[in-house]
């Protein structure tokens, strides 16, 4: 089973700030989707095929990575993208990372 | 729009059955592949199962085989979780989701239903 290592767990960042959030992976996948999920709702497709933004995701947002290392960055953050945010791969048997949660100071 | 409505949750004693029902709209049913997603707190999210969009392929993960069953009825536009055997450890918030082709043999969860909570115990 490949294992999806998020990091950091929990961050805290101010409007404007650029935010990176890093998904490893125990071996190489071909690509990388990622989700936001908010408290109370389903997660969401965020980022797909490592750097395809899902439709109504802003051009903010960016996806990158290759091999077993990805990230999901967020330039010029804004109070409405406090979420946790979940990587995810899809080799046998398909696996999430634990979530990043980002907050807002 | 597209809408997955899942329904069939609830408070079951271990060792005992339930089964989840998936209502889709909004799309061609018949098109997709479609999954259960489960989530906890503690485990996060975790893959339960997929099928391929006739139903003839079906893949579930290690924890589960043997227990739980998924399938579809395309005339119905509704996907199925048969859960049998549960044990405290199955429980979760189950999703169902949408799967779209992401990449060369490489799938995602385009949509997801909002949830349905499954309980286990005595």
């Amino acid at each position: 089973e490949i294992v999806l290592t998020q990091s950091p767990t929990t961050m805290a960042a101010s409007p404007g700030e650029k935010v990176t959030i890093t998904c490893h992976a125990s071996s190489s996948v071909s690509y990388m989707h990622w989700y936001q999920q908010k408290p109370g709702a389903s997660p969401k497709p965020w980022i797909y095929a490592t750097s395809t933004l899902a439709s109504g995701v802003p051009d903010r947002f960016s996806g990158s990575g290759s091999g077993t290392s990805y990230s999901l960055t967020i330039n010029n953050v804004e109070a409405e993208d406090a979420a946790t945010y979940y990587c995810q791969q899809w080799n046998y048997p398909y696996t999430f990372g634990a979530g990043t949660k980002l907050e807002l100071k | 729009e597209v809408q997955l409505v899942e329904s069939g949750g609830g408070l079951v004693q271990p060792g005992r059955s339930l089964k989840l029902s998936c209502a889709a709209s909004g799309f061609t049913f018949s098109n997709y592949g479609m999954a259960w997603v489960r989530q906890t707190p503690t485990k996060g999210l975790e893959w339960v199962a997929s099928i391929s969009t006739g139903g003839g392929n079906t893949y579930y993960r290690d924890s589960v085989k043997g227990r739980f069953t998924i399938s579809r009825d395309n005339a119905k536009n509704t996907q199925y979780l048969q859960m049998d055997s549960l044990r405290s450890e199955d429980t979760a918030t189950y999703y169902c989701a949408r799967l779209r082709y992401g990449g060369y043999r490489d799938y995602y969860f385009d949509y997801w239903g909002q949830g349905v909570m499954v309980t286990v115990s005595s």
